[in-house]
């Protein structure tokens, strides 16, 4: 157990649908990290946030948004979902330097 | 600036060595590697700091040449264990930015 929460574990949607993907971090990591991972892919870098601040951007698409709340918790919204948004969504958190510990991800299903 | 890796995957015998290597375009702070086996998230193996320092994680080693901008792994006599899919992460300063390499898939065969 990575100490890293990601919930749903599972979600099937349809094209053109909005999704919510929620990350609760290791108690004391400022660090949120969201990864892409498409089917036996690598991790695609979407964004990341310290402290509630947008910290770095990857090739994150317009449709998608994140944002940290102050008790560090993270949530990435994928909106207008195509059929290739469908893979697994990682969210990692870390102190200002050492490891990531990563989720167990949110695999995301568009029909 | 998105680290690459080579090779893109490796098949082994129980007991062979391999080499994972990882290069960047830009300079350096550390290097981390994880290994990610199917269908689960990375697991953190070890992290390399400016200064070429060597670590090692039970026969897993790795070393870190930052002024060539590489780093490389060795599994050494390897374990059905060790198959997974290895990815280096190049991180910028305070550990922002965190950008991975596309995998080495490692299939070790008894």
């Amino acid at each position: 157990d990575s100490g890293v929460t990601q919930t749903p574990k599972h979600l099937i949607t349809a094209t053109g649908q909005r999704v919510t993907l929620r990350c609760s971090p290791r108690s004391g990591d400022l660090s949120v990290y969201w990864y892409q991972q498409s089917l036996d892919q690598g991790l695609q870098f979407l964004i990341q946030y310290y402290n509630g601040e947008e910290r770095a951007k990857g090739n994150i698409l317009e449709r998608f948004s994140a944002q940290q709340f102050p008790d560090l918790h993270s949530e990435l919204n994928l909106s207008s979902l195509e059929l290739g948004d469908s893979a697994l969504y990682f969210c990692a958190s870390s102190k200002t330097a050492g490891e990531l510990f990563f989720g167990e991800g949110s695999r995301l299903t568009v029909l | 600036q998105q680290p690459v890796q080579s090779p893109q995957a490796v098949i082994l015998r129980e007991g062979e060595d391999a080499v994972i290597n990882c290069s960047s375009s830009k300079a350096l702070y550390s290097v981390h590697w994880y290994r990610q086996k199917h269908g689960e998230a990375p697991i953190f193996l070890m992290i390399l700091l400016k200064g070429g320092e060597q670590k090692g994680h039970d026969k897993i080693s790795a070393s870190f040449n930052e002024k060539k901008q590489q780093s490389s792994l060795y599994l050494t006599a390897s374990q059905l264990s060790y198959s997974g899919t290895y990815f280096c992460g190049t991180p910028g300063g305070n550990n922002n930015d965190m950008r991975f390499g596309a995998g080495t898939r490692l299939t070790v065969k008894p």
